[in-house]
């Protein structure tokens, strides 16, 4: 079974701290994603990664970086933490398929981010 | 770029009937992908069923079946003989072909089984 881990359930962090939302995969997967989730926006892509030290923006990545020294690893950075960056964070993975369409994207459980 | 919308924000359903959740999608790509996930109240996304756009047979996964109209552009979740564990979240994506890897969500239907 895939599994994807992310490293923490909930977190509080105050205005302008530095924030690393930190998410792992065991599955030898090319793809990852960051999104965030709101009630009533669904879910919203951040960033996501086709490879090592590779990365694309999604809908909004305003106020995020990424990195991605890793194929397992693939980190979000709220490099000033404001308010309205409160959310649920969602990593997914996926393996590339040779139909690039009929990727399956494999979430983990979630940070649930309050920045105060 | 794909647009995905459901259309029921909430949905009730008797346990043991079946239920459908509408999404319906638009986009201009010839090859594309349909998903189903799953968000129970713990927050984590579970992917339920798959289609492709090339799938003439309609995607089935144990209790769950995706009724696929290409015409239309729907992509309907059909859940049968509902559990009191099927209330989530249920949420329709779907990605498409070429470099961009994106799954593109609509905003959710809210399933809450009654016993």
């Amino acid at each position: 079974d895939v599994k994807v881990t992310q490293s923490s359930r909930y977190l509080v962090k105050r205005t302008g701290e530095k924030v690393f939302l930190e998410c792992v995969q065991d599955m030898d997967h090319e793809n990852m994603f960051w999104y965030r989730q709101d009630p009533g926006l669904g879910l919203r892509l951040i960033y996501f990664s086709y490879d090592v030290k590779m990365k694309e923006k999604g809908d909004i990545p305003e106020g995020y970086s990424v990195s991605r020294e890793k194929k397992e690893r693939f980190s979000l950075i709220l490099e000033s933490a404001s308010t309205n960056q409160t959310s649920m964070y969602l990593c997914a993975s996926s393996l590339p398929e040779p139909w690039l369409y009929t990727d399956t994207q494999y979430f983990g459980p979630g940070t649930r981010l309050t920045v105060l | 770029a794909q647009k995905i919308t459901q259309t029921q924000p909430g949905m009730f359903v008797q346990e043991k009937e079946a239920v459908t959740l509408d999404c319906t999608y638009d986009t201009s790509d010839q090859s594309y992908g349909l998903f189903w996930y799953k968000q129970p109240s713990s927050g984590e996304m579970i992917f339920l069923i798959y289609q492709g756009s090339y799938d003439e047979q309609n995607a089935t996964e144990g209790r769950y079946s995706l009724n696929f109209q290409k015409a239309r552009k729907s992509a309907n979740l059909v859940i049968s003989a509902s559990q009191l564990g099927d209330s989530a979240m249920y949420f329709c994506g779907a990605n498409s072909g070429g470099s961009n890897y994106k799954l593109t969500f609509g905003k959710g239907t809210l399933l809450t089984v009654n016993p």
